[in-house]
């Protein structure tokens, strides 16, 4: 157990939805990322979160947006959603550190679009 | 355009054997290497590698990185089955993540 907990574990929805996934990271982690995984593309990086404020953004399609609350919980939402949007979603927190960063990841959110 | 490719992308051997998994990178504002272990859920921590030629050990599995040739190898000794796993390579500042090697440990 990474100590990342991500809600849901499972959601399945139709083409045109807005979902909201959500995250709590490590006690004392200030980074937040977001990661999609589906077969054809591989992991991809979405977009980091650092105390509150983005840090760096990846392949976020302009239908996904984020955001970190006070209390560093994070959530990742997703509109209009299409069949393509079908993956496993990551949340992972860090701890910064000296020439990069030792992420640990979330169980993940797998988002069925039908 | 910033790209990290992982070689091979499948290998499958028998418990005991050694395998060397190979991360190839061309990425702009390099920061850091890191290795993860991803089973049947969510990428496990191996390895972070900053600096050239300074080998990272844990357990049966070692990683070292060249910053002038761009790449990294990941080492994994006398393999058990439970070491069966797509291992990924992934380069921050941008966390690019490489396709990642299938390793498949046959008893």
């Amino acid at each position: 157990d990474s100590g990342v907990t991500q809600t849901p574990k499972h959601l399945i929805t139709a083409t045109g939805q807005r979902v909201t996934l959500r995250c709590s990271p490590r006690s004392g982690d200030l980074s937040v990322y977001w990661y999609q995984q589906s077969l054809d593309q591989g992991l991809q990086f979405l977009i980091q979160y650092y105390n509150g404020e983005e840090r760096a953004k990846g392949n976020i399609l302009e239908r996904f947006s984020a955001q970190q609350f006070p209390d560093l919980h994070s959530e990742l939402n997703l509109s209009s959603l299409e069949l393509g949007d079908s993956a496993l979603y990551f949340c992972a927190s860090s701890v910064p550190g000296r020439g990069g960063n030792e992420q640990f990841f979330g169980p993940g959110t797998r988002l069925t679009v039908l | 355009e910033d790209k990290v490719v992982q070689s091979p992308l499948s290998l499958v051997v028998h418990e005991g054997d050694t395998v060397t998994l190979n991360c190839s990178y061309e990425v702009t504002n390099f920061r850091s290497l890191l290795w993860y272990k991803q089973e049947k859920k969510a990428p496990t921590f191996l390895f972070m590698l900053t600096s050239s030629g300074i080998e990272k050990k844990s357990g049966r599995l070692s990683s070292i990185l060249d910053k002038k040739e761009l790449f990294s190898i990941l080492n994994i000794t006398a393999t058990q089955t439970g070491d069966s796993a797509v291992y990924l390579c992934a380069v921050d500042r941008d966390m690019r993540f490489g396709a990642g090697t299938r390793l498949t440990v046959k008893p």
